[in-house]
């Protein structure tokens, strides 16, 4: 199993910034996947994350507003940019297990509240 | 499109045995995840299903049907601790689409 670091855990935003989170693995991995956990809702996947290129985006989601870093191996940032309350959420940072069946392990996840 | 379906909500007794459906309609079907998620925490892994048919792990067991597009998870001696949200996730296209998750609620 992998062991993910995010943060920060939750923050509170002023409407029109913009936040970036950290996510950290404990091992190499080739793909990230960032998702979004709106309230009472369902895991949606924003991008897909990959060393030495650009992100892939998932339909209804754009770089300009989840711009995405992958420097290396064991570590990506998503930023939430001009954010508005429809953006509060918890945003996920997830990677898919070696050698198992391919499932996915989360990190604990960044609880984000735009007033 | 991809299409996941699963009930909203269950409650059951502890001690009970409950099933969790899910249906899923979606192109180029590799398998079916079933996570478990606590309030505020991150979700964890339950079961994968590739083929047809009963995979048990010890309390939890998850049964799948291709021909039907059609999942289970199977919940026995419940435990108070197992009140949490049940996400099925098809595996498809080599991505995963979760399903709106079941909230279980189990009662003394």
């Amino acid at each position: 199993s992998a062991v993910i670091s995010q943060k920060p855990s939750r923050d509170i935003c002023q409407r029109g910034t913009s936040l970036t989170i950290q996510c950290q693995v404990d091992s190499q991995v080739t793909m990230m996947f960032w998702y979004r956990q709106q309230p009472g809702q369902s895991l949606t996947l924003i991008a897909t994350a990959n060393q030495g290129s650009e992100a892939t985006y998932e339909s209804g989601f754009v770089i300009d507003k989840f711009p995405i870093s992958r420097p290396n191996l064991t570590f990506s940032t998503l930023t939430v940019s001009n954010m508005s309350p429809e953006d509060s959420s918890i945003y996920l940072c997830s990677v898919e297990g070696v050698g198992g069946e391919g499932e996915l392990f989360f990190g604990e996840g960044s609880r984000l509240t735009v007033l | 499109g991809q299409n996941i379906d699963q009930p909203t909500e269950m409650t059951a007794t502890e001690g009970a045995i409950v099933q969790i459906n899910c249906t899923y309609q979606t192109s180029g079907f590799n398998g079916l995840f079933w996570y478990q998620q606590h309030a505020g925490e991150a979700p964890t892994f339950l079961s994968y299903n590739v083929l047809d048919g009963l995979e048990e792990k010890g309390r939890f067991s998850s049964f799948l049907s291709r021909s039907k597009g059609y999942s289970y998870l199977l919940l026995k001696e419940l435990q108070m601790k197992d009140s949490a949200s049940y996400l099925c996730a098809a595996n498809a296209g080599n991505m995963l689409t979760f399903g709106g998750g079941t909230r279980l609620m189990v009662k003394p």
